[in-house]
């Protein structure tokens, strides 16, 4: 399968702990974006990177929240204190660098924070 | 600024009736605008999108979208409904700038009754 992975898929913890989420884009995509979506709602954007360079971070993103792309490939994102305000799921989503290309999501980590 | 509404949070079809969601956006510049599917515990798929060429486009699995500039809308629909369309769609909106970052509407819940 050559489509966006994200792994895990689903994770638990407990208020004040932190998580990692990876995501591993299309190949040849050299954006890469992760968004938010809380239930009832649309996806909202938390940042992206072209290649290794993150270019935009979402004012929703705090201070507890990090994201890399080292090799300009997979891309992590860290959420350090978990609140229970962080659980939703957490989608990434690979596209060639131009606004008029669409973008191919992963399956998404649903996150729940106890 | 770029912003997107759909209008109806929820819509109820028959089998084999037409189908319309609908979805006004607003944006600074010259948007590319996108509609996507969501299935229960799957990733979200692309329907359709519009990026300034033919203003009524053509998507997967019968659906359309028209593109009304003076209107600022992109309305998606199908003219038959079948079972397997029941699902959450979300309309997007773009820059078409070299930023691509997307602005989602709240999504709304597709219920096809047979």
């Amino acid at each position: 399968d050559t489509g966006v992975s994200q792994d895990p898929r689903h994770k638990i913890t407990k208020r004040g702990q932190n998580v990692t989420f990876r995501c591993d884009p299309i190949s040849e995509h050299n954006r890469l974006y992760w968004y938010r979506q809380t239930l009832g709602q649309g996806p909202e954007f938390l940042t992206y990177f072209q290649n290794e360079a993150q270019l935009e971070k979402s004012r929703l993103l705090s201070d507890r929240f990090s994201a890399e792309r080292p090799k300009g490939s997979f891309s992590t994102l860290e959420i350090q204190r978990t609140e229970q305000g962080d659980s939703a799921m957490y989608l990434c989503a690979s596209s060639f660098s131009a606004g008029r290309n669409e973008q191919f999501f992963g399956p998404g980590t649903r996150l729940t924070v106890l | 600024a770029q912003s997107v509404t759909q209008l109806d949070s929820h819509v109820s079809v028959s089998e084999g009736t037409p189908v319309l969601l609908r979805c006004n956006y607003s944006s600074s510049y010259s948007p590319s605008l996108f509609w996507y599917v969501q299935h229960p515990n799957k990733g979200l798929q692309l329907l359709l999108k519009y990026t300034s060429a033919a203003t009524l486009v053509k998507g997967i699995n019968g659906f359309e979208a028209e593109f009304k500039k003076s209107e600022t809308s992109f309305h998606l629909t199908k003219p038959s409904a079948h079972m397997s369309d029941a699902a959450e769609y979300f309309c997007v909106v773009t820059h078409n700038t070299n930023a691509g970052k997307s602005t989602f509407g709240d999504g709304t819940t597709l219920t096809v009754k047979p």
